[in-house]
């Protein structure tokens, strides 16, 4: 199959605390392509960052996230969470057709 | 920056209605996608398309027709609305296949009474 699994449900964290969404993935194709879509209140989904190498970490506006075949995931850090990073964010993947495979997404709430 | 527009922006209809969907995309971006969206369930492709007159299934195609009229519009047909398909429906595109960036557009908020 070609899923996605994402940490789930809601994650609060403390504004300054580390940030860590789970992201992994099942697939049949040697070559997964991995995506982060984040999705403010009241707002559409947007990328925030992809990766189609093996090891290699890609970063983007503070987060970071790099893709490992070995253990089939794709995780979303970031150093210090913000007020502002309070959003659904979304894993999604290369599916068997031409098109993406989203994760349920994981609402990530961040309080003083 | 991609442009994707979405008609109506809330919709309200009653079990049995028929409700379409308007999207439209200025950016000559040859794929365009239905999603909705759940709590839940997250992002779930309806259907998608990468050219005018073509049309493929997604991963909860029952109930829904679509078409693609042009490069530009791509449209979501719920001829027999139900209480199920109360949600938010989002159409993106992209310049090319599941490699390539999607551009959301602002999302309908469809309820069916």
């Amino acid at each position: 199959g070609d899923s996605v699994t994402q940490t789930e449900g809601l994650v609060t964290l403390t504004e300054g605390l580390p940030v860590m969404l789970n992201c992994t993935y099942q697939t049949i194709y040697s070559n997964p392509f991995l995506f982060w879509y984040v999705q403010h209140l009241n707002e559409s989904p947007r990328l925030l960052l992809k990766s189609f190498t093996d090891n290699k970490r890609t970063e983007h506006q503070g987060f970071h996230a790099t893709l490992h075949k070995s253990s089939s995931s794709f995780h979303l850090q970031k150093s210090s969470a913000q007020l502002s990073d309070s959003a659904l964010y979304y894993c999604a993947r290369r599916g068997s057709g031409t098109y993406q495979r989203f994760g349920t997404g994981t609402k990530l709430q961040v309080v003083p | 920056e991609a442009a994707v527009t979405q008609s109506p922006r809330n919709k309200v209809t009653v079990t049995g209605g028929n409700v379409t969907l308007s999207c439209r995309q200025t950016n000559s971006h040859n794929y365009m996608y239905w999603y909705r969206q759940d709590t839940g369930h997250g992002l779930r492709l309806i259907h998608y398309s990468y050219g005018a007159g073509n049309l493929q299934i997604g991963d909860v195609p029952d109930g829904y027709k679509a078409t693609r009229t042009t490069q530009e519009d791509f449209f979501l047909l719920l001829e027999l609305a139900s209480p199920s398909q109360t949600s938010l429906y989002f159409c993106a595109s992209s310049d090319g296949d599941w490699g390539w960036e999607q551009y959301f557009g602002p999302g309908t908020r469809l309820t069916v009474l």
